[in-house]
């Protein structure tokens, strides 16, 4: 079964440093998606991005945030300066045809630790 | 605004016992809804999902959950737990027009032996 594939599963950063998350979406997907959990916590939407371009961000999703599929197979999130409260689960997720389609799957998520 | 609730934070049931797991909703329009579960340092992984049709919806690992349009619930059961579906239960609801999940909280389902 395809799969949404995230590294690293577990990165620690120190404050202020720059992180970025990657994720491989199955490869006949569309939409991408980063969501977060804070431990202990629900699991937030932060971003939505289709070709090529960011579709919907939350409130998190502030100007430290930024997406990007470089190379047509991998699909990043980077932060630009970490802070303490950026401490959480990062889940990758991708889907075929976005809104009209009602699948979505999910990675096994990347847990930062900011320091 | 579209939402869900899980009112418990936390089940617990003896392995064997039926267990539910209780999430109600307020969208406008219809309801897409899904049933997601997080094992210890895990990601989430999908059970199933109600768009349309029966409202009995049946999923992976012998869950199912049933739709009640009256009460607003989508409420998690299984006939019988076992030990291994002790994790972290998320519903959610699918905002179409704006490409997003909205989670509920959570809730934590503790089977005993």
């Amino acid at each position: 079964e395809p799969e949404v594939t995230q590294t690293p599963s577990h990165q620690v950063t120190q404050m202020g440093q720059e992180v970025i998350l990657r994720c491989v979406p199955i490869s006949n997907h569309l939409y991408f998606y980063w969501y977060r959990q804070i431990l202990g916590q629900k699991v937030e939407f932060l971003v939505s991005f289709y070709n090529n371009e960011i579709s919907e961000k939350s409130e998190i999703f502030d100007d430290q945030f930024s997406v990007e599929r470089p190379d047509g197979s991998n699909f990043t999130l980077k932060i630009r300066s970490t802070k303490l409260e950026d401490s959480a689960m990062y889940f990758c997720a991708s889907s075929p045809q976005g809104p009209s389609s009602l699948g979505y799957t999910f990675g096994s998520g990347t847990r930062l630790t900011v320091v | 605004a579209q939402s869900v609730a899980q009112p418990e934070d936390q089940v617990n049931v003896a392995e064997g016992n039926p267990l539910t797991v209780k999430c109600t909703y307020s969208v406008s329009g219809n309801p897409y809804l899904f049933w997601y579960v997080q094992y210890p340092n895990r990601g989430l992984q999908f059970l199933l999902k109600y768009i349309t049709g029966d409202n009995l919806v049946k999923g992976s690992y012998g869950f199912e959950a049933e739709f009640n349009k009256s009460q607003t619930s989508f409420h998690l059961k299984k006939p019988s737990a076992l030990v291994s579906d002790s994790a972290l239960y998320f519903c959610a609801v699918r905002d179409i027009e704006t490409d997003k999940l909205i989670f509920g909280t959570g809730t934590r389902l503790q089977v005993f032996p």
